[in-house]
């Protein structure tokens, strides 16, 4: 199982452009989730999805946006970038078993708004 | 919302020290993760534990419900031990359910 991919690795955006973060995972998970992760603070949770067709928003969602038409793929897109959303970026599955789980995170995106 | 704290912020020590790093959390929950993060590297579980005491070769991960405390030892630790150590915990509560602390960055000098 190559687990959860992301893509790309490393990414510079000018202000206002936008782009999209791939995340995919091989292990049929029903729960997939985007966080960031900025210096000296904890993961923050964007947007989630507990199953294909049904996306909700996180603690951070303002400024990204989501959907998930499969299993597999969650992507999230960054509709204008600015400066504030440099961040590094991280997908993460996993498949609920009663209330204790393994979560698999991707290799991460950075990304860079200049 | 729970609240996690993660103490100390900086750990650096020689190499074969016997590290401790420690995880208080305020909300009763039901599991608690320790996570590693290697420099410019992805996220990395480590533990995922609800009571008692896990070993997994030179980390052991202990977990006291009713102080709301986790504490996850290396022993033996070395060079390649260096990186950010994470505590995460469910509590169901949330969008997500899990709050993450701000992690603790270890470096093992040789």
């Amino acid at each position: 199982n190559a687990g959860v991919t992301q893509t790309p690795k490393f990414q510079v955006l000018k202000t206002g452009q936008s782009m999209t973060l791939q995340c995919a995972q091989d292990m049929n998970h029903e729960y997939m989730s985007w966080y960031r992760q900025d210096p000296g603070m904890g993961l923050r949770l964007i947007h989630y999805s507990v199953g294909a067709g049904i996306t909700d928003q996180g603690e951070v969602p303002n400024g990204y946006n989501v959907s998930r038409s499969t299993t597999e793929d969650f992507p999230l897109r960054l509709l204008s970038a600015a400066p504030s959303q440099t961040s590094v970026y991280f997908c993460a599955s996993r498949q609920m078993m009663g209330t204790l789980y393994e979560q698999y995170f991707g290799p991460g995106t950075r990304l860079t708004v200049t | 919302k729970n609240e996690v704290e993660q103490s100390p912020q900086n750990l650096t020590a020689q190499e074969g020290e016997f590290i401790t790093i420690n995880c208080s959390y305020s909300v009763g929950i039901s599991a608690l993760h320790w996570l590693q993060q290697h420099p410019g590297g992805g996220i990395v579980s480590l533990f995922m534990l609800s009571s008692g005491k896990k070993k997994h070769g030179r980390l052991i991960a202990t977990i006291n419900i009713q102080e709301k405390h986790s504490s996850l030892h290396i022993t033996a630790s070395h060079p390649r031990d260096s990186a950010v150590y994470i505590c995460a915990v469910y509590s169901g509560g949330g969008a997500d359910g899990l709050t993450f602390g701000k992690g603790t960055h270890l470096i093992i000098q040789p």
